[in-house]
């Protein structure tokens, strides 16, 4: 059974730093990765996709890598904003688009 | 494109009531699927489409009935509504070759 472990589990950092979250799977037999926020009391906003030929995508200040043959992948967000602060959940694809998700890493950036 | 919808955002049932969330989507996606999210537990696949007529089950399917008639729609069931079922539900579609997923507002259910 696919399981997926984001670490860490909340975040607390001050405006403009670099941050780096992390996630791990443990069947390396995936289609693709995604990342995604959620705001609270709200739905999923997709962020990136990564194929799982791809070894990483990027959007803005936005960078997800993947290493499949390891298991994990890295979102890494530059220079961190308040409007940042949200959950942050990753997810494979482990077949029609039927998605495995990570228990979420919460973050705070602070003015 | 209105994208994903959901009907209703909120609903308060009674243990035993039965009800039908409602989804939709305009994107011509062969792919649709329901999850639920528990706090602690993150989002978990309830059941899923890979077009019309042609469903399947996913982690937590027990509870639950779905069908899928046409290409834009995809109820969830409860056919026993139990206090366990309490938890916010997300409808989500995507397309064969993209697999982006776009994710309904959400409905918050609970159950007395």
């Amino acid at each position: 059974k696919q399981e997926v472990t984001q670490i860490p589990a909340a975040l607390s950092v001050p405006e403009g730093e670099n941050l780096v979250l992390n996630c791990s799977f443990t069947d390396s037999a995936i289609y693709n990765l995604q990342w995604f926020r959620q705001d609270p009391g709200k739905g999923l906003t997709s962020l990136l996709l990564i194929q799982s030929s791809q070894r990483e995508q990027t959007s803005g200040r936005l960078n997800a890598s993947l290493d499949k043959s390891s298991g994990r992948s890295t979102l890494y967000i530059a220079a961190s904003q308040p409007g940042d602060s949200a959950t942050y959940l990753c997810a494979v694809n482990v077949g029609y688009s039927t998605l495995t998700f990570g228990k979420g890493t919460m973050l705070l950036v602070s003015p | 494109n209105a994208g994903v919808t959901q009907t209703p955002k909120f609903q308060v049932l009674k243990t035993g009531q039965s009800m039908t969330l409602q989804c939709a989507q305009d994107m011509n996606h062969e792919y649709m699927s329901w999850y639920r999210q528990d706090p602690g537990m993150g989002l978990r696949l309830i059941h899923y489409s890979v077009g019309a007529g042609i469903t399947d089950q996913g982690e937590v399917p027990n509870g639950y009935n779905v069908s899928r008639s046409t290409t834009e729609d995809f109820p969830l069931r409860l056919l026993s509504a139990a206090p366990s079922q309490t938890s916010v539900y997300f409808c989500a579609s995507g397309e064969q070759g993209t697999d982006t997923q776009y994710f309904g507002p959400g409905t918050r259910l609970t159950v007395l």
